[in-house]
């Protein structure tokens, strides 16, 4: 069975850094291309980066040159890290599977920041 | 970008209505199209992707069509676990972007 779970969300300041994590089973990270969707409070969808199978990555213009894909292969594990925070980044974020539509989600981590 | 527009924004029906929900594309998009079922404090899940093929384990009263910049999802009957957030999202380029949502209520 597919599932994705994500970690390290919480509280932090503007300007601040904050590492998700998705770990993934039931299927490799590494022969597959994954994503981070994230949705605002009350608000809808956003696409914000992936990663190809090939190593690849491409971000959204709203966090572009702030936030980094990766990928840890020995742990099957998705990351986003998250730099140089701004309010507007806070949102649900969820790392999902796939490059074009999103077959498996995981549950979701929200990320608050605020001061 | 490419800008998803649904509509309507929200609207409410009754168990066993048929409903539709619209969903146009700012340029053409071929059939490069995705709908999702998002419920309160839940991660999307997929219906239906290249416009009109139901993802499995999706009951088959849901239904799309559309290519180019016009789509459609249809529910042909509505059950009491589909009042929820339906998206539509475009990935014929990057970015992928999302319709701003319908919410679909009981009435």
């Amino acid at each position: 069975e597919v599932q994705l779970v994500e970690s390290g969300g919480g509280l932090i300041q503007p300007g601040g850094s904050l590492r998700l994590s998705c770990a993934a089973s039931g299927f490799t990270v590494s022969s597959n291309y994954m994503s981070w969707v994230r949705q605002a409070p009350g608000k809808g969808l956003e696409w914000v980066s992936v990663i190809y199978s090939g190593g690849s990555t491409y971000y959204a213009d709203s966090v572009k040159g702030r936030f980094t894909i990766s990928r840890d292969n020995s742990k099957n594990t998705l990351y986003l890290q998250m730099n140089s925070l701004r309010a507007e980044d806070t949102a649900v974020y969820y790392c999902a599977r796939g490059n074009e539509y999103f077959q498996h989600w995981g549950q979701g981590t929200l990320v608050t920041v605020s001061s | 970008a490419i800008r998803m527009t649904q509509s309507p924004s929200s609207f409410s029906a009754s168990t066993g209505d048929r409903v539709t929900i619209t969903c146009r594309a700012s340029q053409g998009i071929s059939s490069y199209l995705a709908w999702y079922q998002q419920k309160p404090g839940k991660a999307p899940k997929l219906l239906i992707y290249a416009a009109s093929t139901l993802q499995s384990g999706v009951p088959s009263r849901f239904s799309g069509s559309g290519s180019g910049t016009d789509f459609t999802l249809t529910i042909s009957c509505l059950q009491s676990e589909d009042f929820a957030t339906y998206y539509c999202q475009q990935y014929y380029s990057y970015p992928s972007t999302f319709g701003q949502g319908t919410k679909l209520e009981i009435k």
